[in-house]
C-alpha cells in the first residue's frame, strides 16, 4: 500500500544531543515537507523540498536541518541549537505545485529530557 | 497573529446537534484543504476548495469556500461521535505570479461529541 512512514513514534533526547526523525514516501510524490505541531498553534513549517537535492527553509527553520538524497526519503534533524524541540513532528508529501493535497505521517512525538 | 484564523477553538456538542467551524484568511486563498487529526495521529485529508463559491460535501460534512475567497466554513450535520477530533484548514496562500504554493495552517479546532 502506498503511504507516508514515520519513525520512531515516539523519540526521547538529552539536552546537548541531536536526533534524527526519518520520513519515507512512496507515493513517488515530488514535493515533501515537515512541520512542527505545539497545542494551540496548529502547523508550523519547518522545512519543505520540492525535488531531489533542493530544500527550503520554512517559517520556523532555525535549529534544524534537512537532506534531500532520494526522492522517497527526507529526513529531519533537531540540533542541539533548537531551544524548545520538545514538539509533534509531522512530515507531509504531495505531487507538489498548486492545489495538490498533501498526505501525512503519523507524526513522530520528540520530548527532550 | 496568525495568517489563517479558525474560529472556534473548540466545540462541545451533544450528538445529533449541527455545528459549524470557519477560516478566516486576510488574503485570497488559492486553495484550501480541510484535514482532520485525532490527537498523536497525523492529519486526515477531507476536502479541497479552489473556486471562489464552491461548495463540496461528503458523507455529513460539507465544506464552503466564499465567493471572494478569504473564508471557508466547515459544516456537520447530525454530529457522531465518530466526528470529535481536531480540524485543521489548510491554505495556499502563495504570492501572486509564484506556481508553488506552502500550506500554512489555522491553529485548529477541537471537536467534542457528547453521546
Amino acid at each position: 500500500d502506498g503511504g507516508i512512514t514515520q519513525s520512531p513514534k515516539y523519540l526521547f533526547r538529552k539536552e546537548g544531543q541531536n536526533v534524527t526523525l526519518s520520513c519515507e514516501q512512496n507515493l513517488n510524490h515530488d514535493a515533501m515537507y515537515w512541520y512542527r505541531q505545539d497545542p494551540g498553534q496548529g502547523l508550523r513549517l519547518i522545512y519543505y523540498s520540492q525535488i531531489v537535492n533542493d530544500f527550503q527553509k520554512g517559517d520556523i527553520a532555525e535549529g534544524y536541518s534537512v537532506s534531500r538524497e532520494k526522492k522517497e526519503s527526507f529526513p529531519l534533524t533537531v540540533t542541539s541549537a533548537q531551544k524548545n524541540p520538545t514538539a509533534f513532528y509531522l512530515c507531509a508529501s504531495s505531487w507538489g505545485g498548486a492545489n495538490t493535497e498533501a498526505f501525512f505521517g503519523q507524526g513522530t512525538r520528540l520530548t527532550v529530557v | 497573529s496568525q495568517e489563517l484564523e479558525q474560529s472556534p477553538q473548540s466545540l462541545i456538542v451533544q450528538e445529533g446537534k449541527n455545528l459549524t467551524i470557519n477560516c478566516t484568511s486576510s488574503k485570497t486563498l488559492y486553495g484550501l484543504y480541510w484535514y482532520k487529526q485525532k490527537y498523536g495521529e497525523g492529519l486526515i485529508f477531507l476536502m479541497m476548495l479552489q473556486k471562489g463559491g464552491e461548495e463540496k460535501s461528503h458523507e455529513k460534512i460539507t465544506a464552503k469556500l466564499d465567493e471572494k475567497k478569504q473564508q471557508s466554513s466547515l459544516h456537520i450535520t447530525a454530529s457522531q461521535p465518530s466526528h470529535a477530533g481536531i480540524y485543521l484548514c489548510g491554505a495556499d496562500m502563495r504570492e501572486s505570479g509564484t506556481s508553488y504554493g506552502k500550506l500554512t495552517f489555522g491553529q485548529g479546532t477541537i471537536l467534542t461529541v457528547h453521546p
